[in-house]
């Protein structure tokens, strides 16, 4: 399955929001209900942290700005209040079959 | 706490071995698919292999068939990537992840002449 993200990079002033696109050449509905989709940022130097999973779940500790999205081929990650410390560079992964990852989209704040 | 480490990482020239180290605590290991994931300098994650629960299913990504090896022991709560015949595009920092959620710092792997 091949993941394809827009925008590759992003610039954002802090306090506005920010919207990643990600599309799926399969649909991502598997026979057990669940559409396996998930969003990771990896900031810095640091190895990819789980933000999302079957695609609008926040993980354990994940800020409440951050929601997903979305449904079938199509998800967006949407980002409400960037902070400073929301810099980095964010993946969607599917899981319904052998995983695959987007090319990363690259955000900066301006 | 979740705690996942790898170890094992080094600089190894081309056709050489290397075995990697995975070490979980904060979480009932035996219940958990875990995977390892690289990432090339530069390049985004790449998912390479995993393995379930019991140990019993491994499922690998095409361009490592035949050279990775996935295995684990649940007492020890651990899971290893054996890997053979290193090539210079296995150069990356492998990563060990629980279910994909929980992931840990990562172990690097450099081959080079």
């Amino acid at each position: 399955i091949v993941m394809t993200q827009t925008p590759l990079s992003l610039s954002v002033t802090p306090g506005q929001s920010a919207s990643i696109s990600c599309k799926s050449s399969q649909s991502l509905l598997h026979s057990d209900g669940k559409t396996h989709l998930c969003w990771y940022l990896q900031k810095p130097g640091q190895s990819p942290q789980l933000l999302i999973y079957e695609v609008s779940n926040r993980f354990s500790g994940v800020p409440d700005r951050f929601s997903g999205s979305g449904s079938g081929t199509d998800f967006t990650l949407k980002i409400s209040r960037v902070e400073a410390e929301d810099v980095g560079v964010y993946y969607c992964m599917q899981n319904k079959e052998l995983p695959t990852c987007g090319q990363g989209t690259k955000v900066e704040i301006q | 706490e979740v705690l996942v480490v790898e170890s094992g990482g080094d600089f190894v020239q081309p056709g050489g071995s290397l075995r990697l180290s995975c070490a979980a605590s904060g979480f009932i290991f035996s219940t958990y698919w875990m995977s390892w994931v690289r990432q090339a300098p530069g390049k985004g994650p790449e998912w390479v292999a995993n393995i379930s629960p019991d140990g019993s299913a491994k499922f690998y990504v095409d361009s490592v068939k035949g050279r990775f090896s996935i295995s684990r022991d649940n007492a020890k709560n651990s899971v290893y990537l054996r890997i053979n015949s290193l090539r210079t595009e296995d150069t990356a920092v492998y990563y060990c992840a629980a279910s994909l959620h929980y992931w840990g710092q990562g172990t690097l792997v450099t081959v080079s002449s």
